[in-house]
């Protein structure tokens, strides 16, 4: 099993729509999570970060947290072309450094 | 939010010479800088996590003598490719964590290396 898993896509939203990305996590003890955007031939761009369980909301982005179910989303209202992207869910390690394990990506549509 | 720069954003070398990526923390102190690798269409690579003041830890599989890596202070991190081969072409990306603020981890623009 892998440590962060998200579907790879693609995910096809018309623009306007709600896209919602999942991603979940296998060790329980996990504290802190991360949503990260990359574009084609770009480095990835933090879009949110979430530590508690609920949601948090940030402009047309919200991040949902349940830790008991492992489970972490990342919702974008109304999705726009320019959301077109790979979505890269994150969590940190607590151990050593604290690195960051990345999921593989999940990859969104959004057409006009 | 903090900004971590990279450079060179590109560099094409022949077999054989050595590359160096240099990655600074603009406005923040980086205690801990990141370095990952990412082949065209597949996820990021963690290479070795670079501590200020310390050497580096590498990741399972990742050669130590051909990626050297350099923390020498809070806000600067190197990378040296030696003896780059055609293989070693990639994109390489740094990222530094924001101990003092979010506590996130910050990506640079990544530097694309190809080697003939």
């Amino acid at each position: 099993q892998k440590e962060v898993e998200q579907n790879s896509g693609p995910l096809s939203v018309p623009e306007g729509a709600i896209a919602s990305l999942n991603c979940t996590y296998s060790d329980r003890g996990s504290q802190s999570f991360f949503w990260y955007r990359q574009y084609s031939g770009k480095s990835p761009e933090l879009i949110m970060f979430i530590y508690s369980n609920g949601d948090k909301e940030d402009g047309r982005f919200t991040a949902q947290l349940n830790k008991a179910s492992q489970y972490v989303s990342l919702l974008i209202r109304d999705s726009q072309p320019s959301d077109s992207a790979t979505y890269l869910c994150a969590v940190r390690k607590n151990t050593g450094f604290q690195k960051l394990v990345f999921g593989t990506g999940t990859r969104l549509l959004v057409s006009p | 939010g903090a900004v971590v720069s990279q450079h060179p954003s590109r560099v094409i070398c022949k077999s054989g010479t050595s590359v160096k990526i240099e990655c600074r923390s603009l406005d923040f102190q980086a205690t801990t800088m990141f370095w990952y690798r990412q082949f065209p269409k597949q996820s990021l690579m963690l290479m070795a996590t670079s501590n200020e003041g310390s050497k580096a830890t590498y990741e399972q599989g990742v050669e130590k003598d051909k990626f050297l890596i350099n923390h020498a202070s809070l806000t600067l991190s190197t990378l040296t490719v030696t003896s780059a081969h055609p293989e070693d072409s990639s994109f390489y990306i740094c990222s530094a964590r924001d101990h003092m603020g979010s506590d996130t981890q910050y990506f640079g623009p990544g530097t694309r290396l190809t080697v003939l």
